[in-house]
This record gives structure tokens, sequence and C-alpha cells, in this order.
């Protein structure tokens, strides 16, 4: 299977801990992408990269967030200090095409907060 | 602030016939248009799209279609099978980042 992978897909957690999501792009492509979706809404934009690079970052992502592609390769997406607020499905998507090209998204990792 | 809205949360339809999915959009600087399908537990699945310099763009039994000077859009699927059943995301775009819709539960009726 050569398609966005994402671990785990699923987390629950108690308030207060710090989590750690992983994502592993198509291999080719030099753009990755997370999202977070909530019950009822479509994916919001969280960040992405352009290889190792993080080039855009929404205000949705507060400081308690922090995501990394070391490498340009697969990437990491952080919460510390997980409040239940943060309970929401987070996708990862990678590309490959300058500007506006087809997202192609992994199953997401599905994060519970109690 | 919905710069992407989907206003039917859902629809049925019943087998063979059309089903027509309506977006609208609120930003002018969205120039590329895409429509994903979303099964439970999967992430979303990329259908089709158009640039804002087409009006009309088909893929097999799916077409979409932008009017810009109304800024909406819509995805037509003829005939209408029952794998289709699922829910279909609008996005919109001027640059790297996605702006969804709620999404539009369709529901095709044997």
């Amino acid at each position: 299977d050569t398609g966005v992978s994402q671990d785990p897909r699923h987390k629950i957690t108690k308030r207060g801990q710090n989590v750690t999501f992983r994502c592993d792009p198509i291999s080719e492509h030099n753009r990755l992408y997370w999202y977070r979706q909530t019950l009822g809404q479509g994916p919001e934009f969280l960040t992405y990269f352009q290889n190792e690079a993080q080039l855009e970052k929404s205000r949705l992502l507060s400081d308690r967030f922090s995501a990394e592609r070391p490498k340009g390769s697969f990437s990491t997406l952080e919460i510390q200090r997980t409040e239940q607020g943060d309970s929401a499905m987070y996708l990862c998507a990678s590309s490959l095409r300058f500007g506006a090209g087809e997202q192609f998204f992994g199953p997401g990792t599905r994060l519970t907060v109690l | 602030d919905q710069q992407v809205k989907q206003n039917s949360p859902s629809l049925s339809v019943q087998e063979g016939r059309i089903s027509i999915l309506n977006c609208d959009y609120t930003n002018s600087m969205f120039d590329y248009f895409l429509w994903y399908k979303k099964y439970p537990a999967e992430g979303p699945t990329f259908l089709i799209s158009i640039s804002s310099i087409k009006d009309k763009n088909e893929d097999g039994r799916f077409t979409v279609f932008l009017n810009k000077s109304a800024k909406h859009l819509s995805l037509h699927i003829v005939p209408s099978q029952p794998g289709d059943s699922a829910v279909y995301f609008c996005a919109a775009t001027p640059n790297e980042k996605l702006t969804f819709g709620t999404g539009t539960r369709l529901t095709i009726i044997p």
C-alpha cells in the first residue's frame, strides 16, 4: 500500500497529557499537510510543509501544538497539555503538484481527551 | 466565517438517478475547487477538481460545474450507485491550503 499512513489510528488520553501523532506521506510527495476535523465539520487546515520547511501555520495551531518534518519525509504532530477541546480527528495529507493540486489523505488519528 | 458552504446536510437519491450536490463559496481569491468523498473511519478520497478558468470538468460518472459569477459549484453523479453513499465535501483554495465545507451525506436508495 503506497498511500498516506497515520499512526496511531486511535488515541485516548487524559487531560494534561502530551500526545504525538505520526504521518508517512506518499514517498515522492514533497508537500505534507495537517488538518483537524471535528464532528459535523469539514477538515480545517492546521499547517503544511514543503520538504522539511514549515511554510504556513493556521491560527488554530496554538502554542501547545508543534509539527515537524525532519529530512522532509515523515511528519509528527505533538500536542502538549491536551485539553478536552483537542478531541478531534487529525488528518494528514500529501501532494506532489506545485500550487493547488490534489491532496491525498491518510485515514486519520482520532484523539479523545478525557 | 464559513467561506465554503454546503447547505444540504443530507440527500437521498434513488439508484440509477442523478445525484446533484451543491456548494457555495464567498472568497473571490479561490481559484481551484475540489470534491472529496469520505466513508466512515477513512480519510477523504479525492474525486474530481476544477480550475476557475473552466466551467465544467467531467470524469466518468462525475461532473463538476462551476459558476464563478454566482460563486457556486455542483457535483453531478450519473447514474448513482449504492457505493456512492458517503459524505461529500466541497473544498476550495487559492494556494496550498484547502478550505472545506461541512459536507453532504448522500444516501443512494436501492
